[in-house]
C-alpha cells in the first residue's frame, strides 16, 4: 500500500539552511504537499507540488522533486528559531477515485538560536 | 468562518461512553475530510465526504465509529463505545473540490481523552 516516511529529527543552527526529506511508495501521487504544524495548533499548509514538476521556490522554501526515485524535500533557507515545528509531507493520487491525503510520520525541526 | 473550526478544542470521557465531534468546513468547500493523529505519528485518513455522502469511508477503523454531513456542510464524527485507544487528536479539513490544487485546509483539531 502506499507509505511516506520521513526521519524524525532534524536540528539546525538560527541562519542556517534547513532540508527536510521525506520518500513515498506511490509512483501515480500526483499531488504532494508540505504542512506545518505548531504545538497545539493545526496542520498549516507551506507549500505544494505537482508531480510533473522538478523543483517549485516560494520565498525561503524551496521544494525538490525527484521521481524516479520517489523522494520530496523542502529546504528552508535562513532559518529562524519561529520554524521551529513538525513538518509532515503528503501525497494524494486524485486518479485513483479518492482524495484522500496520505501523511509521513513528520519531522521534528529544532532550530538553535 | 475564515478557516475550518472544531468543537469541543478538548474532549475527556470514560471509557464506553459516546462522543460527538462536529467540524465545521469554510464556507462553500464542497469537500470535508476526517483525520485522525496519534501521539508522534503523522494524521490518518478516516472518511471524506463530497457533499452531503460519504465518498471513502475505507479508514473509518471499525464500525463504532460513524460520521455524517446531513446538510452538506457541518459535520459529526460518531463514536460509540469509546475504548482508550480511541485517545488521539481528531483533525478535521476542508476543500474545494475541482480546483487545480485540491488543498486541504485543516482545522485545530479536537483532543479526545477515553479514561
Amino acid at each position: 500500500g502506499e507509505d511516506v516516511e520521513q526521519s524524525l529529527f532534524l536540528s539546525v543552527r538560527e541562519g542556517d539552511s534547513s532540508v527536510i526529506n521525506c520518500t513515498y511508495t506511490d509512483s501515480s501521487s500526483t499531488y504532494l504537499y508540505w504542512y506545518k504544524q505548531e504545538p497545539g495548533a493545526g496542520l498549516q499548509l507551506l507549500t505544494y507540488i505537482f508531480s510533473n514538476m522538478d523543483m517549485k521556490q516560494d520565498q525561503r522554501l524551496t521544494v525538490l522533486l525527484n521521481k524516479k526515485d520517489k523522494h520530496l524535500s523542502l529546504r528552508i533557507a535562513d532559518t529562524q528559531t519561529g520554524d521551529s515545528a513538525i513538518y509532515f509531507c503528503a501525497e494524494s493520487n486524485p486518479t485513483s477515485g479518492t482524495y484522500k491525503y496520505i501523511f509521513g510520520t513528520g519531522t521534528r525541526l529544532k532550530v538553535l538560536a | 468562518g475564515a478557516g475550518v473550526s472544531q468543537t469541543p478544542s478538548n474532549k475527556v470521557t470514560e471509557k464506553g461512553k459516546y462522543v460527538e465531534l462536529r467540524c465545521d468546513p469554510i464556507s462553500g468547500h464542497t469537500a470535508l475530510y476526517w483525520y485522525r493523529q496519534s501521539l508522534g505519528q503523522g494524521p490518518e485518513f478516516l472518511i471524506y465526504f463530497q457533499g452531503t455522502g460519504a465518498a471513502d469511508d475505507s479508514g473509518l477503523p471499525n464500525d463504532r465509529f460513524f460520521a455524517v454531513r446531513p446538510e452538506g456542510s457541518v459535520s459529526t464524527l460518531k463514536i460509540q463505545r469509546t475504548e482508550r485507544g480511541d485517545s488521539a487528536v481528531y483533525l478535521c479539513a476542508s476543500s474545494q473540490l475541482g480546483t487545480s490544487t485540491d488543498t486541504q485546509y485543516f482545522g485545530p483539531g479536537t483532543r479526545l481523552t477515553v479514561l
